[in-house]
């Protein structure tokens, strides 16, 4: 079936420009999860939905980073007045569900990843 | 605050050898403990993943070994590949707190052929 995509693969901008990335998980996961991959911080999580829950926003890095799913499936995250600082790698990933307290891990799926490049 | 230490950074090991990648935790309440795969240009993949109430799964030639304790688990790898080629990720979570994951620095794997 399909995997998690995410668009566009890549995207460069100016600095201080707003960027979008997209992110389509997989059918019927109910967690999505954003985090960003760069050289000197490694990979990092930023953000984390659940179902109809409020999101946790606890990884963002500033309140340039805003990120929305609607009807609990399509994902978009939002940085504004990019800064150079902001080049990376951003990846999606969902899950089936959040495990919870006593459940099972789930395996989170991850996308292919939006290499943003700020000159 | 770096909650998961990974090493080594890079390890280059001949066909057939074992390769051999540690982490360390900080965070007692982490409950999950996967380890992901990274080909370039692709995002990470899950491999093997482990809860704290085992000290050791192997599946094929992929074995993650648990130490409590320590706080410490490792990847092992029997009969690398060049396939096998790539970078490799530890990662820890929380079960009650989202599973969010918590990666490691990651080690990038060369198996020479």
């Amino acid at each position: 079936g399909a995997g998690v995509s995410q668009s566009p693969s890549n995207k460069v901008t100016e600095k201080g420009k707003d960027v979008e990335l997209r992110c389509d998980p997989i059918s019927g996961h109910t967690a999505l999860y954003w985090y960003r991959q760069s050289l000197g911080q490694g990979l990092e999580f930023l953000i984390y939905f659940q179902g109809n829950s409020a999101p946790d926003k606890s990884g963002l890095p500033s309140d340039r980073f805003s990120a929305e799913r609607t009807g609990g499936s399509v994902s978009t995250l939002t940085i504004q007045r990019t800064q150079q600082e902001d080049s990376a790698v951003y990846l999606c990933a969902s899950s089936p569900r959040d495990r919870g307290r006593a459940g099972p891990p789930y395996e989170q799926y991850f996308g292919p990843g939006t290499r943003l490049t700020v000159t | 605050q770096q909650q998961v230490k990974q090493s080594p950074q890079s390890l280059i090991v001949q066909k057939g050898g074992i390769s051999i990648i540690n982490c360390a935790y900080e965070n007692t309440a982490f409950d999950y403990f996967p380890w992901y795969q990274q080909f370039p240009g692709k995002g990470p993949a899950l491999l093997i993943a482990i809860r704290p109430d085992v000290s050791e799964k192997k599946e094929g030639r992929f074995t993650i070994s648990f130490n409590k304790s320590a706080k410490q688990f490792s990847l092992h790898i029997m009969d690398s590949q060049p396939g096998d080629s790539a970078t490799y990720f530890c990662a820890a979570s929380r079960g009650n707190a989202g599973n969010m994951l918590t990666f490691g620095g990651g080690t990038r794997l060369m198996v020479k052929p």
